[in-house]
C-alpha cells in the first residue's frame, strides 16, 4: 500500500460547483498534513496546512480525520483558475527530529464554463 | 525578494556526463531537500540536509549527489550512475526539519537526456 494515496482524476465540473478531495495516508504516526497546488510545469505552492480541527481559508476548507487516516480537501464556488492539480503532503518524524514529507500523486482538477 | 533560485531551467544531459543543479536560497532556511517528480507522479525524495556539512539520503539516492558547505546552497549533482535521468527536479526548504515547518519550493530545472 503506497503511504500517502490519492485519485488522480481528472475530476472535471462546472464552475460554481462544490468539489472535494480525499488523501488516505497509511502511517498512523503522521503528523502534519498540507495541500499543495501545482499547476502544469510548474512548481507545487502550499495551499493550506491541514489542523486537527479542520480549517478554512475563504473557499477551501480542509479537514483531517485521524481515525480513518485521511485528509480533505473542499472547495466551493469552484473558479476556473482552480484548475490545477492538487497534492497532498503528510510528514512523519523518524530517526530523532528528521522529518520527511511524503507527497501524493496528486489529483487533478478541471473546471469548466 | 526573497526566495528559491533554482537554475538552469531545462537541462540538458549527454551519456555518462555529470551534471549538477544549483539551488539558493536566501530565506534563512536550516532544511533543504531534493525532489525528483516524473509525469503523473508525485514527488520523490532524493536527498535533503538539516543543517550545513550534513545531509541524509532520501527514498531515491543512487546515482545523485549533493554538498552542503553554505547554509544558502544545496546543489544536487545527478552522476552518470543514474540510469533514467529524464524528470523535474524541485528544490525546497523550509525553516528547520520540524515536522511543523512547511517546505517552500523553487521553480525546478527539466533534465532531459540527449
Amino acid at each position: 500500500r503506497k503511504e500517502v494515496e490519492q485519485d488522480p482524476g481528472p475530476f472535471n465540473v462546472p464552475e460554481g460547483a462544490t468539489v472535494a478531495f480525499n488523501c488516505t495516508y497509511s502511517n498512523s504516526a503522521s503528523q502534519s498534513f498540507f495541500w499543495y497546488r501545482q499547476d502544469c510545469r510548474k512548481e507545487p505552492k502550499l495551499l493550506m496546512s491541514v489542523y486537527s480541527s479542520g480549517n478554512e481559508d475563504g473557499r477551501f476548507t480542509a479537514q483531517l480525520n485521524r481515525a480513518s487516516q485521511y485528509i480533505s480537501l473542499l472547495i466551493r464556488d469552484s473558479k476556473l483558475s482552480d484548475s490545477a492539480t492538487y497534492l497532498c503532503a503528510v510528514n512523519v518524524v523518524s530517526g530523532g527530529t528528521a522529518s520527511k514529507l511524503t507527497f501524493g500523486t496528486g489529483t487533478r482538477l478541471q473546471v469548466t464554463l | 525578494d526573497g526566495g528559491i533560485t533554482q537554475s538552469p531551467k531545462y537541462l540538458f544531459r549527454k551519456e555518462g556526463q555529470n551534471v549538477t543543479l544549483s539551488c539558493e536560497q536566501n530565506l534563512n532556511h536550516d532544511a533543504m531537500y531534493w525532489y525528483r517528480q516524473d509525469p503523473g507522479q508525485g514527488l520523490r525524495l532524493i536527498y535533503y540536509s538539516q543543517i550545513v556539512n550534513d545531509f541524509q539520503k532520501g527514498d531515491i539516492a543512487e546515482g545523485y549527489s549533493v554538498s552542503r558547505e553554505k547554509k544558502e546552497s544545496f546543489p544536487l549533482t545527478v552522476t552518470s550512475a543514474q540510469k533514467n535521468p529524464t524528470a523535474f527536479y524541485l528544490c525546497a526548504s523550509s525553516r528547520s526539519g520540524h515536522s511543523q515547518n512547511i517546505q517552500y519550493f523553487g521553480a525546478g530545472t527539466r533534465l532531459s537526456v540527449l
